[in-house]
């Protein structure tokens, strides 16, 4: 299995560009998340989805998109990249999902929005 | 909503045994998660705690009180390899399926 997978590893982008992180689980998990990770800091959570067809909010949601169309692909789109987008993002995937449950983390996407 | 404390710092040295601890306030509490992170790597899972008490696993133990909105990692026989960043996190008992991070401890294990 190659568990979770992220792509691409790097990117640079000017502002106002939008464009496309991919993540994709081999682990038939139904629930996948997004993160993102700021120097020094925490993963603060951007969007989830519990299942095929069904994504929420997370903490920090504005500016971009999700949508879940099969159980193992869960893109997030930056519609308009701005500076402040410029971070680490982590997609994760667990069975079932929180709260009890131990997440699985991608290698990680680093994004610098110039 | 959530928020979580620990100490951004800690240092030990070699063999040494560190404990790092964290606070929670939430709004529905379900249970408390760690997670390590070495530089530039992804997070990985440790432990958790639902219930009080201890949980073992290996050099690793965590321990959790509910009634006081704390737990602690507890790293033992300390290696170089130990030296990463460790995550407290905490799931929500609201319906809403998301966990919410500290900002994480960084640990420097010196020889």
């Amino acid at each position: 299995n190659a568990g979770v997978t992220q792509t691409p590893k790097f990117q640079v982008l000017k502002t106002g560009q939008s464009m496309t992180l991919q993540c994709a689980q081999d682990m038939n998990h139904e629930y996948m998340s997004w993160y993102r990770q700021d120097p020094g800091m925490g993963l603060r959570l951007i969007h989830y989805s519990v299942g095929a067809g069904i994504t929420d909010q997370g903490e920090v949601p504005n500016g971009y998109n999700v949508s879940r169309s099969t159980t193992e692909d869960f893109p997030l789109r930056l519609l308009s990249a701005a500076p402040s987008q410029t971070s680490v993002y982590f997609c994760a995937s667990s069975s079932t999902g929180p709260p009890g449950e131990t997440q699985y983390f991608g290698p990680g996407t680093r994004l610098l929005v110039l | 909503g959530q928020s979580l404390e620990q100490p951004s710092e800690v240092t030990a040295v070699e063999g040494a045994i560190v404990q790092i601890n964290c606070t929670y306030q939430t709004s529905g509490f379900y249970g408390l998660s760690w997670y390590q992170q070495h530089d530039g790597g992804a997070p990985t899972f440790l432990s958790y705690n639902a219930l009080d008490g201890l949980e073992e696993t290996g050099r690793f133990s965590s321990f959790l009180s509910r009634s006081d909105s704390y737990g602690y990692l507890l790293l033992q026989e300390l290696q170089m390899k130990d030296s990463a960043s460790y995550f407290c996190a905490v799931g929500e008992d609201t319906g809403r399926r998301a966990l919410t991070f500290g900002s994480g401890t960084r640990l420097q294990v010196q020889p």
